[in-house]
């Protein structure tokens, strides 16, 4: 079974960094792309990142510049660094699989808010 | 990077089938080359399930009860013998292949009367 566990997330002022990890059992993990999704408070599902499992990577427009997405394929864990926090980045985010361009298992999701 | 067009909100009552609309354009759902539109499931609280991918796959484990299809630039996904269980936000979304990414629909809230 499939079992994604985010953590990392928590208060933090507006300008504020913040890492997210996600850890992977259960599966291959280095043979499968990854993902951060993220859902605001009340509001729709959002992607952010990508990584494939070759390790290139992709971003929304939302968070280019700000946000990294990276993986440790032998400690099974994928993170998303998150720099110049904003108010409108507040949201519960997913790691989640990707297969076949969809994102098939999803992590419980950790929460982010950003506030002074 | 602008989300897909989906209906606030669509309601049936029990045994009736109902079809929810995603509307996208060239770039994500119409694209000629790719055909990655996909479903998700969500009930309040919970964690986003996929219920349709590649438009009309099923994963393992989910009802034939949901099926998906896409004419031109406009996705569906049609539950039929409605339940009480389906009572759920449904979102679609489509992967953007020139640019790389994937967009999300707004979501629809399905109520079961």
């Amino acid at each position: 079974e499939v079992q994604l566990v985010e953590s990392g997330g928590d208060l933090i002022q507006p300008g504020g960094s913040l890492r997210l990890s996600c850890a992977a059992s259960g599966l291959n993990f280095n043979a499968y792309h990854m993902n951060w999704v993220r859902q605001a408070p009340g509001k729709g599902l959002e992607w952010v990142s990508y990584i494939g499992s070759g390790g290139n990577t992709w971003y929304a427009d939302s968070v280019k510049g700000r946000f990294t997405i990276s993986r440790d394929n032998a400690k099974r864990s994928l993170d998303l660094q998150m720099n110049s926090l904003r108010d409108d980045d507040t949201a519960v985010y997913y790691c989640a699989r990707d297969q076949d361009y969809a994102f098939q298992d999803w992590g419980q999701g950790t929460l982010v808010a950003v506030s002074s | 990077q602008s989300a897909l067009t989906q209906p606030a909100s669509v309601s049936g009552s029990p045994g009736q089938s109902i079809t929810i609309s995603c509307g996208g354009t060239t770039s994500d759902i119409g694209s000629y080359f790719y055909n990655f539109v996909s479903w998700y499931q969500q009930h309040p609280g919970k964690v986003p399930k996929l219920m349709i991918y590649e438009v009309n796959k099923r994963p393992s484990g989910v009802s034939n009860r949901f099926s998906g299809s896409k004419s031109g630039n406009t996705a569906s996904l049609t539950i039929s013998g409605l339940q009480a269980e389906d009572e759920a936000d449904y979102y679609c979304c489509s992967f953007e292949g020139t640019t790389f990414y994937w967009v999300f629909g707004g979501g629809t809230k399905v109520t079961v009367l």
